[in-house]
């Protein structure tokens, strides 16, 4: 059974201190692997898309970094900001099936 | 670019009641996936639609169901609703299968 799984769960760091968050996954090969970033009540926004043969990819702030032999990714998230308090969820699409598997999430918040 | 609309944003229904959610993806968009989010179970996929055609499907029962017109909007309908049908329903749009999901603000169910 294809399976996702974050850690840690849930995560309290201050502000301006930088975090990293893990996924690891189950089977392979895989199509790709996303980073979404939830706020409560609303829809996930993608934060990084990598295919397999990808090592890291960047956007802004957070780095995404892929390791297919290990089956495993983290976000790294530099200089946090209150605004980054949300759920990150990883995600995975595996070949021959384009249903995507969603971890359970790592709950992030920031304090001042 | 207006993105991925989904209505109502909330609803509140009875038990044995049924409900049906909008979802308009984002223009040119021929993909909508529609995912079930509760916090004991996080993201779960119920189905993808393409080209007004139900492509997969996940592990809900028959009381889920949905449909993609020919304008690529889709609706999904949940019958002889449960107490545990109360949860964020969102909706995601692409612009082929497999690429990356662009996800509504979510309908939020509470079933009494």
């Amino acid at each position: 059974k294809n399976q996702v799984e974050q850690s840690p769960q849930s995560l309290i760091i201050l502000e301006g201190k930088n975090c990293t968050l893990q996924c690891n996954y189950t089977v392979s090969p895989f199509s790709n692997l996303r980073w979404y970033k939830q706020d409560t009540g609303r829809g996930p926004v993608s934060l990084t898309i990598m295919t397999f043969s990808e090592n890291t990819k960047s956007n802004g702030r957070y780095t995404a970094t892929l390791d297919a032999d290990t089956k495993q990714s983290s976000l790294h998230i530099t200089a946090s900001q209150l605004s980054d308090s949300a759920s990150y969820i990883c995600v995975v699409s595996f070949f021959g099936n384009e249903k995507l598997t969603f971890g359970t999430g790592t709950r992030l918040t920031i304090i001042p | 670019k207006a993105g991925v609309t989904q209505t109502p944003r909330y609803l509140i229904k009875t038990r044995g009641q049924q409900v049906t959610l909008s979802c308009s993806p984002i223009s040119g968009h021929r993909s909508v996936s529609w995912y079930q989010q509760t916090p004991g179970q996080g993201l779960q996929f119920l189905f993808e639609y393409f080209s007004e055609t139900q492509r997969n499907k996940g592990n809900f029962p028959g009381r889920f169901s949905g449909r993609q017109f020919s304008n690529s909007r889709s609706e999904m309908n949940v019958s002889t609703l449960e107490l545990g049908d109360s949860a964020l329903y969102l909706c995601a749009s692409s612009p082929m299968r497999a690429d990356e999901a662009f996800f509504g603000q979510g309908t939020r169910l509470t079933v009494v």
